[in-house]
């Protein structure tokens, strides 16, 4: 089955410091990802839409300035957290849809924590 | 903004037994997944219920839909300790874009 990547995979970093989380699509092209935030116990949350070769989609209330979102190539999306504070710690999860019709696939996350 | 809600909550049971989590949803879809995740991992795919389907199986699961009522179901049967996890379904209104419901966590006692 097609598989999703992240890295990395677990993250702490000071606040005010700017992290890099990396989505790749193993064995398939993804024209389009998919960003997702998750606090504790709480269900996903859809922060962005990553397009190959052109500006992201924000959710709305989702500051893009903070969230930069570069798609650079059809196998890799970058989440940049910029100036992260403690409340930005969460659980990040990307996605793509699947070479086959209506299916997605996760990656395994990244776990942020702002100390 | 989240537009499904998934009752119950939690749900414990004993091994063997069936575990039933409900779904409900506000806007017209495309499809309907059902999905799992164990704590602190990224999520599997389980099954994907279309706008024109009303019942689907999988193994030991069991999906329904009923658009009219905008709600979905899924039923794990013969459920082992190793099916506990957080249940979530997600619907899909077109454009691969999906919305999560609030999620189960279905606890399977040994």
């Amino acid at each position: 089955g097609a598989v999703v990547s992240q890295h990395p995979s677990r993250v702490i970093c000071k606040s005010g410091t700017s992290v890099k989380i990396e989505c790749r699509s193993l064995d398939f092209q993804a024209t389009t990802m998919f960003w997702y935030r998750q606090f504790p116990k709480q269900s996903l949350m859809l922060m962005a839409t990553s397009n190959e070769g052109s500006k992201a989609t924000y959710e709305q209330g989702v500051e893009k300035d903070k969230f930069l979102i570069n798609h650079a190539s059809l196998t890799l999306s970058t989440l940049t957290v910029t100036s992260a504070h403690p409340e930005d710690s969460s659980f990040y999860i990307c996605s793509a849809p699947g070479p086959w019709a209506y299916e997605q696939y996760f990656g395994p996350g990244t776990r942020l924590t702002v100390t | 903004s989240q537009q499904g809600e998934e009752d119950p909550q939690a749900l414990s049971i004993q091994e063997g037994e069936n575990a039933t989590m409900n779904c409900s949803y506000k806007t017209s879809i495309n499809n309907l997944q059902w999905y799992r995740q164990n704590s602190g991992r990224g999520l599997v795919h389980l099954i994907l219920i279309r706008s024109n389907e009303r019942e689907k199986h999988s193994g030991r699961l069991r999906v329904t839909l009923d658009t009219s009522k905008k709600s979905s179901s899924l039923l794990i049967t013969a459920s082992r300790a190793a099916d506990t996890a957080s249940y979530f379904c997600a619907t899909d209104a077109g454009g691969s874009r999906l919305t999560f419901g609030e999620g189960t966590q279905l606890t399977v006692n040994p």
